[in-house]
């Protein structure tokens, strides 16, 4: 069985502060998506990783895949309360695999 | 810009009643798939169309569900004698044709099904 565990589940932290959020396998992925979802909403994507080492950025978001394609993290960089939300990662097998996702609350 | 839709958006049902869900998938991707999500948890995989053809199905699709495509644009999931482990927010994503060469999946609003 494929499995993403997705750390940590739950992050509440100030405006302004950088965090981290992990997303980890010990299988191979031909690609690894990351979306964003508000509560009653769908997963909106933000962007998908496929070479090994690749670094992708988004504004004040920043994505990277793992050279072995097994791991992922994303890094947000001064959070602001807008970034509130559920962050999901979901690893490509043809269906998609996801994390359990990671509840970030930005306080003002 | 249609995105993927879904309908309804919520749906209250009592125990043992059917429900039918539809979704409409962006236009031009040949590619649908339904998700099932539960309360604090990611999307979990339940099947998926290539055109009107149902290559996989989940083991969590028991007998009670079905999904269809006929002609390879909408599709419907239908879940027979709802039971209230049922209740969870199904999703609807679409793929292919006229997006990335990669298979990014974008998603409907979701379906949340409350079974009393």
């Amino acid at each position: 069985t494929q499995l993403l565990e997705q750390s940590p589940q739950f992050l509440s932290i100030q405006e302004g502060e950088n965090l981290t959020v992990y997303c980890n396998s010990s299988s191979v992925f031909s690609s690894l998506q990351w979306y964003r979802q508000e509560p009653g909403e769908g997963p909106v994507l933000l962007v998908t990783v496929v070479t090994g080492g690749e670094v992708k950025k988004l504004k004040r978001l920043t994505f990277q895949f793992g050279d072995a394609r097994k791991d992922s993290s994303l890094h947000i960089t001064a959070a602001q309360p807008g970034d509130t939300g559920l962050y999901l990662c979901a690893g490509d097998t043809g269906k998609l695999i996801f994390g359990q996702g990671t509840e970030l609350s930005v306080k003002p | 810009d249609t995105g993927v839709s879904q309908n309804p958006r919520h749906k209250i049902t009592k125990r043992g009643q059917n429900v039918t869900f539809r979704c409409d998938p962006i236009s031009e991707h040949n590619r649908l798939y339904w998700y099932r999500q539960t309360l604090g948890q990611g999307p979990e995989f339940l099947t998926y169309f290539q055109n009107e053809a149902q290559l996989e199905k989940s083991r969590l699709l028991s007998d009670r569900f079905s999904a269809e495509r006929p002609k390879g644009s909408f599709s419907t999931l239908e879940i027979q004698r709802t039971e209230q482990g049922d209740s969870a927010m199904y999703l609807c994503a679409s793929s292919g044709r006229g997006g990335s060469s990669y298979n990014e999946q974008f998603f409907g609003p979701g379906t949340r099904l409350t079974v009393l």
